[in-house]
């Protein structure tokens, strides 16, 4: 069974950095997509970016400034970097794996509060 | 960005009632919408994809239609467990983005 598991940095200043990674069990990174989704208190889902095996990646215009993603084969982990956050950047993040052909986010991990706060 | 407008955004429904919640894409997105329930606390839970296919070891009493900029999520018979949020997805193209969401709960 897939499982996906959040951890990094909780708590982050205001101007920091946001760091999290994302570790993949019961299957290989190796072939897939996997991406970043977030949820800011109160409001709808948003995702941030992809990152393909190999490191490609594809980011949210929106985020694409200050977001970057890379990819540990051997780990099987992938990772989210967020700098110059606000507090409008509090939220959970969750990591995904998308889906090769109809591009569904179809494993998920639980989430993890990132706190923006000084 | 293609927009996603979810209706209603909040539901209230009796075990064994029938719902439809629905999904309308700003510009044609083929049949690249999905479907995920989420609970408190827990990982967002696959359901549909290409707007009509049911995900494996998701049960039967879900379903879902539609296609180019309308589509539904239909419970047929719902059970205590299906009390939640449930949001669409476009994977059409990137950006993509979710609807608002729609909370089902108990009446």
């Amino acid at each position: 069974q897939v499982q996906l598991q959040e951890s990094g940095s909780g708590l982050v200043k205001p101007s920091g950095t946001l760091s999290l990674t994302c570790t993949v069990s019961g299957a290989s990174i190796n072939n897939y997509y996997w991406s970043w989704i977030r949820q800011s208190p109160g409001k709808g889902l948003e995702w941030i970016g992809y990152i393909y095996y190999i490191g490609s990646t594809n980011y949210n215009p929106s985020l694409e400034s200050r977001v970057s993603m890379s990819v540990d084969t051997s780990k099987n982990q992938f990772s989210l970097k967020l700098n110059s956050v606000t507090a409008a950047d509090t939220a959970v993040y969750y990591c995904a794996r998308l889906s090769p052909l109809w591009r569904d986010f179809d494993y998920w991990g639980q989430g993890i509060l990132g706190i923006v706060s000084s | 960005d293609i927009q996603m407008t979810q209706s209603p955004s909040s539901l209230s429904a009796s075990v064994g009632d029938r719902v439809t919640i629905t999904c309308r894409a700003n510009e044609t997105i083929s049949k690249y919408l999905n479907w995920y329930q989420h609970k408190p606390g827990k990982a967002p839970k696959f359901l549909i994809y290409a707007a009509s296919s049911l995900q494996s070891g998701v049960p039967s009493r879900f379903s879902g239609s539609g296609s180019g900029t309308d589509f539904t999520l239909t419970i047929s018979g719902l059970q205590p467990e299906d009390f939640a949020t449930y949001y669409c997805h476009q994977s059409y193209r990137t950006p993509y983005t979710f609807g608002q969401g729609t909370k089902l709960d108990i009446k």
